[in-house]
């Protein structure tokens, strides 16, 4: 079974860094795009970034570029989130999430998410 | 940025209604948009892709339609597991754009 483990879920001040990471079983991770999405009671859902198979192709959503860098190692089947210059706004779950199938568009599916981690920015 | 406006925003139902959810881009995005479910303490679940696809496993009263501007998620017999939320999503260019939500409730 596709299994997707986040951890990293920390409480960070403003300004301050957290790193996320997701676990990956159950399928061949070296040959999936991944992403990060996050979810708050406020806002509903948000599409973080985007790696692709072999680690290219990133993109970032405009309200994390230029602070969080997607990353991912496949000799671990891990897939990782650094956050910087953290802000209140960034306060969300945020889930690892699995593309549904190799190739764009269907990279940008979601067919399977992880429980999600927890990442609250507050003074 | 594509935007994607879900409506209503809530929908009171009974069992066996049949319901219809629209999400409308701000552009054309052909016919790449899915839908997914989400249930209180859940994960969302992937339902519908390229607009009319159904996921493997996901009933068959599920259906989608629409592409361009305008896309339709409909529940022909809406059943007691079926009360939860639902969000589209395009897919047709970055960023990846979610639409608000649509809570479907017990009337």
């Amino acid at each position: 079974d596709v299994q997707l483990v986040e951890s990293g879920e920390g409480l960070a001040q403003p300004g301050g860094s957290l790193r996320l990471s997701c676990a990956a079983s159950g399928f061949t991770f070296s040959s999936y795009a991944m992403s990060w999405v996050r979810q708050t009671p406020g806002k509903g859902l948000e599409w973080v970034s985007i790696i692709g198979s072999d680690g290219g192709g990133i993109q970032y959503a405009d309200s994390v570029k230029g602070r969080f860098t997607i990353s991912r190692d496949n000799s671990k089947n891990s897939l990782y989130l650094q956050l910087t210059n953290l802000s209140a706004e960034d306060t969300a779950l945020y889930y690892c999430v699995k593309g549904r199938l190799p190739k764009p568009p269907e990279t940008r599916h979601f067919d399977y998410w992880g429980q999600g981690t927890p990442v609250t920015v507050s003074s | 940025d594509i935007q994607l406006t879900q409506s209503p925003s809530f929908l009171s139902a009974s069992v066996g209604d049949r319901v219809t959810i629209t999400c409308r881009a701000s552009q054309g995005i052909s016919s790449y948009l899915a839908w997914y479910q989400q249930k209180p303490g859940e994960v969302p679940k992937l339902l519908i892709y390229a607009a009319s696809t159904l996921e493997s496993g996901v009933p068959s009263r599920f259906s989608g339609s629409g592409s361009g501007t305008e896309f339709t998620l409909t529940v022909s017999s809406l059943q007691p597991e079926d009360f939860a939320t639902y969000y589209c999503q395009q897919v047709n260019g970055f960023p990846l754009t979610f639409g608000g939500g649509t809570k479907v409730e017990v009337k």
